[in-house]
Order: structure tokens, then sequence, then C-alpha cells
């Protein structure tokens, strides 16, 4: 069965207190790999698609790589308005077309 | 700008009654999607459509049906609302043919008393 799992549930940091969440995926013949970021009371906005092994995207303090079995979300120096949900995503295997979410990490960071 | 909105935002309907979620996208995307979201399960897919008049359930379709009659719109009935229906659903759109980011809406928050 496709499946996705988010560690941790949630993550607290002090402000500059670098750390990763971690995606574990199973799913065979991954499409590709979504991380989405979810802020209280409103959608998912899409941050990063990461397609094959070895990939890695940048976007501010964010850094998101693949491996053949998961994916991490390194967040660096973190300030409070990183604060959120990240929603990890994956396309493939039986669902085909369909993407199969995980339940999240909830990020907060102090200042 | 193209934008997906969805309406009502908040909604608190009585055990029976039928509902209906609007969902508007002018990314004018093919694929669109209804999804559930209760803590501890992460996002669940209702039902999606890859085109007009094309509809298909998702892992937990019962109690709910989806119609699509043009590009821009996919409305969701709950047809006879329970209580467990209570939840946060969220409305996507994808540009179709290859494996895409989805954008989607604000959300709207059900009640079922």
């Amino acid at each position: 069965e496709d499946q996705v799992t988010q560690s941790p549930e949630a993550l607290r940091l002090q402000e500059g207190e670098s750390s990763s969440l971690n995606c574990s995926y199973t799913v065979s013949g991954l499409r590709g790999l979504f991380w989405y970021r979810q802020d209280p009371g409103k959608g998912p906005e899409f941050l990063f698609t990461l397609y094959s092994a070895g990939e890695e995207k940048e976007k501010e303090r964010l850094k998101a790589t693949l491996t053949k079995k998961e994916s991490f979300l390194h967040i660096t120096a973190p300030k409070p308005e990183d604060s959120a949900t990240y929603l990890c995503a994956v396309q493939g295997g039986t669902g085909g077309f369909k993407t199969i979410f995980g339940a999240g990490t909830r990020l907060f960071v102090k200042a | 700008d193209a934008e997906i909105t969805q309406s009502p935002r908040h909604k608190i309907t009585e055990t029976g009654r039928q509902v209906t979620l609007a969902c508007h996208q002018t990314w004018n995307h093919n694929n669109m999607f209804w999804y559930r979201q209760d803590l501890g399960h992460g996002l669940r897919l209702i039902h999606y459509s890859y085109g007009v008049q094309d509809t298909n359930k998702g892992e937990v379709s019962d109690g709910y049906s989806v119609s699509r009659s043009n590009t821009e719109d996919l409305p969701l009935t709950l047809e006879s609302a329970a209580s467990s229906q209570t939840s946060v659903y969220f409305c996507a759109s994808r540009a179709g043919g290859s494996y895409n980011e989805q954008f989607f809406g604000p959300g709207t928050r059900l009640t079922v008393l």
C-alpha cells in the first residue's frame, strides 16, 4: 500500500536553531514528491517538487532533498515566521496521478 | 491573478440536511480535487475530476458527491450531513497531463450538529 509518514509530528525550535523534517514513503515508481507549507486557517501552499533521488531544491532558509526512501526538509537558522505545518505528498505507484499526503509536521519557532 | 476560491468559508448545519460547498478556479486547470482535513489524518481525498463531465471517487467518498459541468467549478454535495463529516474541506486544482503541484483554496470549515 502506498504510504507517506512524516516525523516528528511536532518540532519546537529556538530562532536560529537549524533542524530537519523527515518524510518517508513507500511508493513503487515515484513520479513526484511535493512539500507544502500550511499556515493556520489557510490552504496548503506549494514549496517544492522533487522527481528523482539525489535531487535538491532550495528556497530561502529551506532545502529539500530526496533519496529512494525518504525526503528531508532542512531548515537553516529558522525565524518565527517559519512556524507552520509542513506537508509532504507523493504521486506515483498505484495512485497514478493522485496525490497521497502525509499528516504533516507542526513547526514552532520561538524568538 | 488566477486563483481558487471556496464558499462559504464557515458553515454550521444540522444532521440530515443537504449541504453544498462551492469551489471555483480561474487557473483553467483540468484537474480538480476535494479533500477533507482532520487532526491526525492529514488531507484525505474525497472526489476528483480530470475534466468536464469526469468525476471519480477518492478514499473517503461515502456520503459525498460532485459534478463537473464546466472547467471552473467543482461543487461538493453532502447528501445527508452527519456529525462525522464535521471537518475542514479543501478544494484544489492542478494542470493536467503531468505530475504537477496542486493549488489549494482557503478551505471551508463545516460543523454538523
